[in-house]
């Protein structure tokens, strides 16, 4: 089946520096989303990427969609406290068309020191 | 707007035994999932309902997990006989379409611990 997988699975970083995450899928993906989960908490939707080397950007957050949408990277610019978290990629499980038939990453947990 | 509604929050219950967790989505949301997240896991769809129709339970346990959404608004996802593995968040969450383009919006989760 269908897998997504997330790198690194860890990452702790000292506030003010930059980190990313990567996400690859087994199969090419209509759309790819990212989610951020914070401890305790559920996860919420950040961003959707639909279109062959897509590239936006929330504030101190880019996010891109691989060329040949596979693949998808988070980069958060001089991270802050208030990112910590669990940040999860999703696409659709292959087959499905439902928007909401999602195959999440494993997820990448972050960590900032003050 | 208020969000998606889940309860209860927490659950403790021995293997063998029953639960039963409740979802409210966001009103006139018409797409809603179940999702499980076993701990250090990203959420898997259980299964997902538009309206009252059942649109995908292929990742479901059928043989102790039964879901329905009755009226199409509600829903109700029990597992019985529970087992040790089922120790895990059950997310529910609700979109207004199944399509691309709808944000989809979790619910706080209900934790259940399988002993």
């Amino acid at each position: 089946g269908q897998q997504v997988m997330q790198i690194p699975q860890y990452q702790h970083v000292q506030e003010g520096e930059d980190f990313t995450t990567y996400c690859n899928s087994s199969t090419t993906l209509s759309n790819i989303q990212w989610y951020k989960q914070r401890p305790g908490g559920h996860p919420v939707f950040l961003i959707q990427l639909v279109k062959s080397g897509e590239v936006k950007k929330q504030k101190r957050l880019t996010f891109q969609f691989g060329e040949a949408k596979k693949n998808s990277s988070l980069h958060i610019t001089a991270t802050q406290t208030t990112d910590v978290g669990t940040y999860f990629c999703a696409g659709p499980s292959a087959g499905g068309t439902s928007y909401g038939k999602l195959t999440f990453g494993q997820g990448t947990i972050l960590t900032v020191h003050p | 707007e208020a969000g998606v509604a889940q309860s209860p929050r927490y659950k403790i219950i021995e293997k063998r035994q029953s639960v039963a967790f409740w979802c409210n989505p966001i009103s006139g949301h018409a797409t809603l999932y179940w999702y499980q997240q076993i701990l250090g896991q990203g959420p898997k769809l259980l299964i997902q309902f538009q309206n009252n129709g059942v649109v995908d339970d292929s990742q479901l346990p059928k043989d102790r997990f039964s879901a329905e959404r009755l009226k199409g608004v509600d829903s109700t996802l029990k597992i019985q006989p529970a087992k040790l593995e089922d120790s895990a968040v059950y997310l529910c969450a609700s979109s207004s379409g199944g399509g691309p383009g709808n944000t989809i919006y979790f619910g706080e989760g209900s934790w259940l611990t399988v002993v």
